[in-house]
């Protein structure tokens, strides 16, 4: 299976800042990458797919970027929405895998 | 309005079975994959089966294959989850989730509320 590696594991961050996630794929997976957001007992929820295409409703303010191994979520400007913790998940099999997740808090 | 509503979820031995349901609706079901998702404190989210709109191609991971079969029933626009063989590794909650499109079989753009297996003694 392949490996996605998230960093940081947390992160503490003010309303207003601008914050990276990265994703790393232990093998190329083009741009077959998504990333979800997730809140205490809630499923998570779609935010970027194809390593860039925001999904519908997803806020401008998410971007992503990234290709073969290499990915970055990025928020331009923290809103007290964004505290939550964020995936990223790889489908370039049929065996999708998940990152471990980054927990985005507030400082 | 897109949902999807899972039953089934319960506590049950090692060894046990049980067979998780998803109801549909607010969409074509038949014109979708779909797929289930658990998730743990421990292990996070983990992808464990999908099936094609029609059903006539399904996926597992290695974790639960040979233990678990995925099928559905589009004229009740509903997915299930059969699992036997059910071990303590197997404790989760268990999600239903629709594919995005047809070129994006494993992501999803909607996602059930989960419904609760515990595997225990």
């Amino acid at each position: 299976d392949i490996q996605m590696t998230q960093s940081p594991s947390t992160l503490s961050a003010s309303v207003g800042d601008r914050v990276t996630i990265t994703c790393r794929a232990s093998q190329s997976i083009s741009n077959w990458l998504a990333w979800y957001q997730q809140k205490p007992g809630k499923a998570p929820k779609l935010l970027i797919y194809k390593a860039s295409t925001l999904e519908k409703g997803a806020p401008s303010r998410f971007s992503g970027s990234g290709s073969e191994t290499e990915f970055t979520l990025t928020i331009s400007s923290l809103q007290p929405d964004d505290f939550a913790t964020y995936y990223c998940q790889q489908y370039n099999s049929y065996s999708p895998t998940f990152g471990q997740g980054t927990k985005l808090e507030i400082k | 309005e897109v949902q999807l509503v899972e039953s089934g979820g319960n506590m049950v031995q090692p060894g046990g079975s049980l067979r998780l349901s998803c109801a549909a609706s607010g969409f074509t079901f038949s014109s979708y994959a779909m797929s289930w998702v658990r998730q743990t404190p421990g292990k996070g989210l983990e992808w464990v089966s999908a099936i094609s709109g029609s059903g006539g191609s399904t996926y597992y991971a290695d974790s639960v294959k040979g233990r678990s079969t995925i099928s559905r029933d589009n004229s009740k626009n509903t997915l299930y989850l059969q699992m036997s063989s059910l071990r303590a590794e197997d404790t989760a909650k268990y999600y239903c989730a629709k594919q995005l499109d047809s070129s994006s079989w494993f992501v999803v753009d909607y996602w059930g509320q989960g419904t609760l297996v515990t595997v225990s003694s």
